[in-house]
């Protein structure tokens, strides 16, 4: 299965732009790229999904290098509510999201 | 409003008592799941189903025991809890196939679980 890498955690100021890498190095062909985030106490919500193009929607956007090797998250303007863990994650076949550490952003006012 | 909704929110068990989790969900999913986070960590599947009557394990089903009688629901079971089963539960539910579906998995809001 493929492996995802990210950091462990970023820094943001409120309304600054947020760029969340993700190293997938392994993906194959199929493989989707998604992310979900998981804010305080709550349970994980997605928000986004691609396969080879940049993707937009509400509430972010989706860039995917050349060669599929890594995406970054984007969040156009960060919020004090964006505040959360941050997954990027190939699933597996089969339907499967294994979720591992992800990226804690810290939005500052 | 149309989603997943995990029954009860928290709960605290003595060792060896026994306890079932429900998970509801209204989008008419053929998948469901359960989860299972430790404090600081991702989530980790429990069991899954992809489908009304079938159930199957995921990473860590050791210790617990799930069921699928109706679409609609999927439960998770404790027969014998022990401390090492303390965790915050989610249970989510999605479309056949998350490659093609535009909104992926819809979680529950966690069910707290202390075990003492």
């Amino acid at each position: 299965d493929a492996k995802t890498t990210q950091p462990n955690s970023m820094e943001s100021n409120e309304e600054e732009p947020v760029h969340l890498p993700c190293n997938h190095s392994t993906i194959s062909g199929t493989d989707y790229i998604h992310w979900y985030r998981q804010l305080p106490s709550q349970g994980p919500e997605y928000v986004i999904h691609g396969l080879t193009s940049n993707v937009n929607n509400r509430m972010a956007s989706l860039a995917i290098a050349e060669d599929r090797k890594s995406s970054t998250l984007i969040l156009h303007r960060a919020t004090l509510r964006d505040a959360a863990v941050y997954y990027c994650i190939l699933p597996k076949a089969g339907n499967m999201l294994t979720f591992g550490g992800g990226t804690r952003l810290m939005v500052k006012p | 409003n149309a989603g997943v909704t995990q029954t009860p929110k928290f709960r605290v068990l003595k060792t060896g008592q026994s306890m079932t989790l429900l998970c509801a969900q209204d989008m008419n999913h053929e998948y469901m799941y359960w989860y299972r986070q430790d404090p600081g960590m991702g989530l980790r599947l429990i069991h899954y189903s992809v489908g009304e009557g079938t159930t199957a394990k995921g990473e860590v089903p050791d210790g617990y025991n799930v069921s699928r009688l109706k679409k609609q629901n999927f439960l998770l079971g404790l027969e014998s809890a022990a401390p090492s089963q303390t965790s915050v539960y989610f249970c989510a539910s999605s479309y056949a196939w998350t490659a093609v579906a535009n909104y992926g998995y819809t979680f529950g809001s966690g069910t707290r679980l202390t075990v003492v």
